[in-house]
């Protein structure tokens, strides 16, 4: 079940911000909007979540919109070590779409 | 705090045989989550449980796939008679709440020959 869309892939160069932006215009008031990314075979990875604020950690920010019907996580400056698939999930968060397999080039 | 744990991490059985894979969540979470991975495709959700009970069980196929959380000791996914169709890799997460974020295991992939 589709919950959220993403593009399937993006290209950002070294050093620059990469932007993954993700629709879940079916999210309920209280769901929750996570990140997570699998970097090639490995197990995924918890990245930011936010209900309605915005949020910042060590990894990245999490920007979401005030009607709640988009996110965009933002990582400030790109390495190469984060390329990824990077999934947007919601509420139970059980549901892992295509996500959007990010590239990093040097 | 050791992470999520998953073993084995490689996994090589024949057609017809039993499969079993366990999964320690990290110390304090109660609920956890296993997933299916085949080769270039997303990951699919299969089970949902707390301690001693199935809460969300929708991902699951309905024959040969099985799923505890005992009391004490690990998660086991159980899959009898194994087929080719079977191989995967396989990942458990853990939270420590049914909101909270999941931490994944490092995942074991199964051949089944």
């Amino acid at each position: 079940d589709a919950k959220t869309t993403q593009p399937p892939s993006m290209d950002c160069a070294e050093g620059r911000a990469a932007n993954l932006p993700c629709n879940h215009s079916t999210i309920s008031g209280n769901e929750y909007v996570y990140w997570y990314r699998q970097i090639h075979s490995q197990g995924p990875q918890y990245i930011i979540h936010g209900l309605k604020n915005n949020e910042t950690n060590e990894m990245a920010s999490l920007i979401i919109t005030e009607d709640r019907k988009s996110s965009t996580l933002i990582l400030p400056h790109a390495t190469l070590r984060d390329t990824a698939v990077y999934y947007c999930n919601t509420g139970n968060q059980f549901y892992f779409g295509t996500g959007t397999s990010l590239t990093v080039i040097p | 705090n050791a992470g999520v744990m998953q073993n084995p991490r490689h996994l090589v059985r024949r057609r017809g045989q039993e499969a079993r894979l366990r999964c320690s969540p990290m110390k304090g979470h109660s609920h956890v989550y296993w997933y299916r991975q085949l080769p270039e495709e997303g990951l699919k959700f299969m089970v949902y449980l707390q301690k001693e009970n199935i809460i969300d069980e929708s991902g699951m196929p309905k024959e040969r796939f099985s799923a505890e959380f005992p009391k004490e000791g690990p998660s086991i996914l159980r899959i009898q008679q194994v087929v080719r169709g079977d191989s995967a890799a396989y990942f458990c997460a853990s939270a420590g709440q049914a909101t909270y974020e999941q931490y994944f295991g490092p995942g074991t992939r199964l051949t089944v020959t």
